[in-house]
């Protein structure tokens, strides 16, 4: 258990759906990240979200669409996504974003697009 | 961007037994990270080493940051030790993650 909680763990949706991820972190932490970890490649920084701010997004497709209402909650809005965005997203915690900050990761939620 | 290469790529090991996991950067880096992915996907942050040595029981960790290199050691290997190790690096202020050593122990 490292604090920070991902659900679903499992979700299979079609192309033409909408799903959201939903993450919360019970560690105090101001920043939170999406990462995306696909089969045979190293993880992919999604979004970060600092005291509710996005500071980074690495060129993501617009269907994916993050919210962060507040310092404790991040959410992944999927629309209209291709089996290709098939992968394990995986939600992360850490007090701040600058050097020397150790990252807590959650479960991760297994996503198939059919 | 910075270069961050893991080897080996793959290791079968005997329970029981010593490895060495090796993580090279391209550049400086400010922060180095040693993780743990087991088989349902959940990472476990191990070690946050920029540099030095640390040991937390059957697991170290040296990070040589004037040459480039991290190296981690499991020692008496256990079946649990399975799953993939993982070095990330912040150049800046953001982790970049290596491919990855997919550890296997047999009993």
């Amino acid at each position: 258990e490292t604090g920070v909680t991902q659900t679903p763990r499992h979700l299979v949706m079609g192309m033409t759906n909408k799903k959201s991820l939903k993450c919360e972190q019970h560690l105090g932490h101001n920043a939170m990240y999406w990462y995306k970890q696909s089969a045979k490649k190293p993880l992919e920084l999604m979004f970060v979200y600092s005291l509710e701010e996005r500071v980074e997004n690495n060129s993501v497709p617009s269907r994916f669409s993050p919210e962060c209402p507040n310092s404790s909650h991040l959410f992944l809005h999927l629309h209209t996504l291709q089996p290709e965005d098939s992968a394990l997203y995986l939600c992360a915690s850490s007090q701040g974003t600058g050097t020397g900050n150790t990252i807590y990761f959650g479960e991760g939620s297994w996503l198939t697009v059919v | 961007g910075i270069q961050v290469e893991q080897s080996p790529p793959d290791l079968i090991l005997q329970e029981g037994a010593n490895s060495t996991l090796r993580c090279n950067f391209s550049d400086s880096v400010n922060n180095l990270q040693w993780f743990h992915q087991n088989p349902w996907g959940q990472l476990i942050n191990l070690f946050y080493i920029p540099s030095g040595t640390k040991q937390n029981g059957r697991l170290s960790a040296t990070t040589v940051a004037t040459e480039r290199y991290s190296l981690l050691y499991i020692s008496s290997s256990q079946t649990t030790d399975s799953g993939v190790y993982f070095c990330a690096v912040e150049p800046g202020n953001m982790l970049t993650f290596g491919g990855g050593t997919r550890l296997m122990v047999k009993p």
